[in-house]
């Protein structure tokens, strides 16, 4: 069975203190992995789109990277704004398009 | 502005009473899908649809209908709410791909329902 599993389920950081939310997959083959944003009360934000093992892709302080099991999203020197619940998805290649999404992760940044 | 409507954003209703949610993209996107967020639980897709007149079930799709008969719109149907169906529900669209790549998904501002 498809399942993304997303850890820790919560993280407390100070301000400039860098740190890695972790998402791990299985699917019997991967079309894409996702990281989105979510702010309280709102619908998810894009931010990386990853399709093979190796591949990384950086934007501001976030570097998101893949590996045949598992996602990271890397935050360095966060700042307050970066408070936010991380959201991590797949699409597996097994015939349909259904989406998986993992519980998720709330990021705390305090200043 | 590029976007994905719903309507209503808060809705309190009663076990029974039929409602519709509507969703609407203006991005020409083929790919639509609604999910619900619980807490704890995440998003859980409900149906999603590649195309007009093309839908098929995600990983909850018990007591939720779906129609697709033009490309923009999207409705989410529950003919008979219960309280377990009290969530806050997203519609999403995205580009799709013939190919075995996909796109990222983009998000309406969300339905808070309440079923009593």
């Amino acid at each position: 069975e498809d399942q993304v599993t997303q850890s820790p389920e919560a993280l407390r950081l100070q301000e400039g203190e860098s740190s890695s939310l972790n998402c791990s997959y299985t699917v019997s083959g991967l079309r894409g992995l996702f990281w989105y944003r979510q702010d309280p009360g709102k619908g998810p934000e894009f931010l990386f789109t990853l399709y093979s093992a190796g591949e990384e892709k950086e934007k501001e302080r976030l570097k998101a990277t893949l590996t045949k099991k598992e996602s990271f999203l890397h935050i360095t020197a966060p700042k307050p704004e970066d408070s936010a619940t991380y959201l991590c998805a797949v699409q597996a290649d097994t015939g349909g398009f259904k989406t998986i999404f993992g519980a998720g992760t709330r990021l705390f940044v305090k200043a | 502005e590029a976007q994905v409507t719903q309507n209503p954003r808060y809705l309190i209703t009663v076990t029974g009473k039929k409602l519709t949610v509507t969703c609407s993209q203006n991005m020409n996107h083929e790919y639509m899908s609604w999910y619900r967020q619980d807490p704890g639980l995440g998003l859980r897709q409900i149906y999603y649809s590649m195309n007009v007149e093309v839908t098929d079930k995600g990983d909850v799709p018990e007591g939720y209908k779906v129609s697709r008969k033009e490309k923009r719109n999207f409705p989410l149907i529950l003919e008979s709410p219960s309280p377990n169906q009290t969530s806050l529900y997203f519609c999403a669209s995205s580009l799709s791909s013939p190919t075995h790549y996909s796109y990222e998904q983009y998000f309406g501002p969300g339905t808070r329902l309440t079923v009593t």
